[in-house]
C-alpha cells in the first residue's frame, strides 16, 4: 500500500510528557511537510523539510521539534512546552521544490493531553 | 506576513444549485492556488488547483477562476450533490520557497 501514513491513528498523553508522531511516505518525496488542525483554525504550518538533514520552522513551531535522518520520515515531536498540544496532525508530503507540485496528506493522528 | 483569507466559513445551498467559495492572498508573489476536500473524518485531498499564469480552469462541475490584480481566486461548483458535502480550503503556494499557506476552511452543506 503505497503512500502517506500516520501512526497512531489515536494519541493519549499526560501533560508534561514529549510525545512523537510518526510520518512516513514511499513516494520518493523530497519535501514533507507537518499541520496542526483545530475546529475554525484550518491548517497551519508547524515545520517543513524540503530535503534530507534540513528543515524550517512554519507559523506556530514553538513547542514543537523534528528530524529529517531520511528522505521517507519526518517525525514531529510535541514538547511539554507546547500549550495546548491537543490537536489533530496532519503531515503532508510532495514531490519537490520550485513547482507545482501536489501535496498528499496522511490519514492524520488524533493527540489529546489530559 | 503571508495570509489567505476564505470566506464564507459555512455555506448551505440546495441540492442542484451552484455554490461559490472566494479567497484572497496577501503575497503577490504566490504562483499556485490548490483546493482541498475534506470529508469528515478523512484526509484532505487536492481536487482542482491553478497555476498563476492561467484565469480559468475547468474540471466537471468544478472551476477554479483566479485574478491576479485583485488577489482572488474562487472555487465554483454547479450542480451539486449530497457528496459535496465536506470542509474546502484554500491555499497559496509562495513562489520563493515550498511554503503552502492555508485559508481557514469553508464548511459546506448540500441541503435535500
Amino acid at each position: 500500500d503505497g503512500g502517506i501514513t500516520q501512526s497512531p491513528k489515536y494519541l493519549f498523553r499526560k501533560e508534561g510528557q514529549n510525545v512523537t508522531l510518526s510520518c512516513e511516505q514511499n513516494l520518493n518525496h523530497d519535501a514533507m511537510y507537518w499541520y496542526r488542525q483545530d475546529p475554525g483554525q484550518g491548517l497551519r504550518l508547524i515545520y517543513y523539510s524540503q530535503i534530507v538533514n534540513d528543515f524550517q520552522k512554519g507559523d506556530i513551531a514553538e513547542g514543537y521539534s523534528v528530524s529529517r535522518e531520511k528522505k521517507e520520515s519526518f517525525p514531529l515531536t510535541v514538547t511539554s512546552a507546547q500549550k495546548n498540544p491537543t490537536a489533530f496532525y496532519l503531515c503532508a508530503s510532495s514531490a519537490g521544490t520550485g513547482a507545482f507540485h501536489e501535496q498528499y496528506f496522511g490519514p492524520g493522528t488524533r493527540l489529546t493531553v489530559t | 506576513g503571508e495570509n489567505v483569507e476564505q470566506h464564507p466559513s459555512t455555506l448551505s445551498v440546495q441540492e442542484g444549485d451552484s455554490a461559490v467559495i472566494k479567497c484572497t492572498y496577501s503575497d503577490s508573489a504566490s504562483n499556485y492556488f490548490p483546493w482541498y476536500k475534506q470529508e469528515l473524518g478523512k484526509r484532505p485531498q487536492l481536487i482542482i488547483d491553478i497555476r498563476s499564469n492561467v484565469g480559468e480552469k475547468k474540471d466537471q462541475r468544478i472551476a477554479v477562476t483566479l485574478n491576479k490584480t485583485a488577489k482572488h481566486f474562487s472555487l465554483h461548483i454547479t450542480e451539486t450533490q449530497p457528496e459535496d458535502s465536506a470542509v474546502y480550503f484554500c491555499a497559496a503556494r509562495m513562489n520563493r520557497d515550498d511554503k503552502i499557506i492555508f485559508g481557514k476552511g469553508t464548511r459546506l452543506h448540500i441541503l435535500p
